[in-house]
């Protein structure tokens, strides 16, 4: 168990819908990052926060969103959904943005249809 | 990012060494070497990492090359719970004090035969 909660585990919606993804950090992990792992894509660095704050963007599209709460939990948010957008997303966490350790969660399964 | 190429897969039998290459010829000199794998159905989980001398801990080593153009992960006696895809990564220092991504290639898929 790495500590970071993510939920919900799975997720089946249709296209065009808007979901949110949700991600508990380890107690005391100031740094939040989401990732989209696709069977053609591999894993893709999407977005970090770090103590509330943006702090490096990836491959995230702009129908997607993210923020990070002042308890530190974190939500990506995805709208229009498009069949495409299917993929396991991972939220990780470490101590802060000096940390070089990550901890990885378990992942939410997103299946679009 | 600093690219960094490994074989796309490898296999290997249970209770014997495991070396895993990494290459990455155009690391800089503020460039740390991690090493993250992730499990069949799992979120990545870390290995190990380092900047320019051998590394050491309970679940592998890390060699460094001379140059740090290359580096080995080595797993000293394989089980089939080592059985995943094995990435190596760059990461800047510099990059470590304000953004901080973890940017992913294709890793190896290390098979381990009982």
């Amino acid at each position: 168990d790495s500590g970071v909660t993510q939920t919900p585990k799975h997720l089946i919606t249709a296209t065009g819908q808007r979901v949110t993804l949700r991600c508990s950090p380890r107690s005391g992990d100031l740094s939040v990052y989401w990732y989209q792992q696709s069977l053609d894509q591999g894993l893709q660095f999407l977005i970090q926060y770090y103590n509330g704050e943006e702090r490096a963007k990836g491959n995230i599209l702009e129908r997607f969103s993210a923020q990070q709460f002042p308890d530190l939990h974190s939500e990506l948010n995805l709208s229009s959904l498009e069949l495409g957008d299917s993929a396991l997303y991972f939220c990780a966490s470490s101590v802060g943005a000096g940390g070089t350790e990550a901890f990885f969660g378990q992942g939410t399964r997103l299946t679009v249809v | 990012d600093a690219k960094t190429t490994q074989p796309n897969s490898m296999e290997s039998n249970e209770e014997e060494p495991v070396h895993l290459p990494c290459n990455h010829s155009t690391i800089s000199g503020t460039d740390y070497i991690h090493w993250y794998r992730q499990l069949p159905s799992q979120g990545p989980e870390y290995v190990i990492h380092g900047l320019t001398s051998n590394v050491n801990n309970r679940m592998a080593s890390l060699a460094i090359a001379e140059d740090r153009k290359s580096s080995t992960l080595i797993l000293h006696r394989a089980t089939l719970r080592d059985a995943a895809v094995y990435y190596c990564i760059l990461r800047d220092l510099r990059m470590i004090q304000g953004a901080q991504k973890l940017v992913f290639g294709q890793g190896t898929r290390l098979t381990i035969n009982p």
